[in-house]
């Protein structure tokens, strides 16, 4: 079965900028979203298809994808970008929807 | 505004099937452009996907899960459901519902925790 690896946790300095990494075998070819999850809340969709940020998502956040890495980052991190952090891909061909493992990002 | 809502019992007993409804508001389950799903997530652990169904009734299930996951709609009520047969400690999880547009999901349900014991 397909898989997706995050590192378990990031930490970054306020101000400064986040990268959390997705990998998976040949990721590049399928879209890959992002979710931010606040602690006892829902997740909350902040990069779909790769690249695109949803209505009312901050413009600090950005998404990319190639190769088999797909990566979020988060221009000028704020406190309260504090939260775990969930790649997810979709595969076209048997409509299958894969979660990485989650990452765990902390401002310190 | 689109809410889905999911509901059913918080306690199960092991071996039995846990059953759980998501209600969806603001939106016709019938479009055609959005599938329906089902994720959990352990306690304190990550997510995991479940399955999606399409208002027509075709199922996508997690191949890990998939002999123990019937997933069903009722376009009558705007309403999909979750049964997980024969459930252990394991399946102890918030369980949340979910829109998907195809590629991701953009409306999560506010998740309701089942515990499975005895």
């Amino acid at each position: 079965s397909y898989e997706l690896t995050q590192p378990p946790s990031v930490s970054v300095s306020p101000g400064q900028t986040a990268s959390i990494t997705c990998s998976g075998d040949k990721l590049g070819d399928k879209f890959a979203c992002w979710y931010q999850q606040k602690a006892g809340q829902s997740p909350v969709l902040v990069i779909c298809q790769d690249s695109r940020r949803p209505s009312g998502i901050p413009e600090r956040f950005s998404g990319s994808n190639s190769g088999n890495t797909a990566t979020l980052t988060i221009s000028g991190t704020q406190a309260m970008d504090e939260a775990d952090y969930y790649c997810q891909a979709w595969d076209s061909s048997t409509r299958d929807v894969v979660f990485g493992g989650g990452t765990k990002l902390t401002v310190l | 505004q689109l809410q889905l809502q999911e509901s059913g019992p918080g306690l199960v007993k092991p071996s039995e099937t846990l059953s759980l409804t998501c209600t969806v508001s603001g939106d016709s389950i019938t479009s055609t452009n959005y599938y329906w799903g089902w994720i959990r997530q352990p306690p304190g652990k990550g997510l995991e996907w479940i399955g999606n169904i399409y208002y027509s009734g075709r199922t996508y299930n997690n191949p890990s899960l998939k002999s123990r996951v019937t997933i069903s709609v009722d376009t009558s009520k705007n309403q999909f459901s979750l049964k997980l047969s024969s459930v252990t400690a394991a399946d102890t999880a918030v369980y949340y519902c979910a829109r998907l547009p195809r590629y991701n999901f953009d409306y999560w349900g506010q998740g309701t925790l089942v515990t499975v014991s005895s």
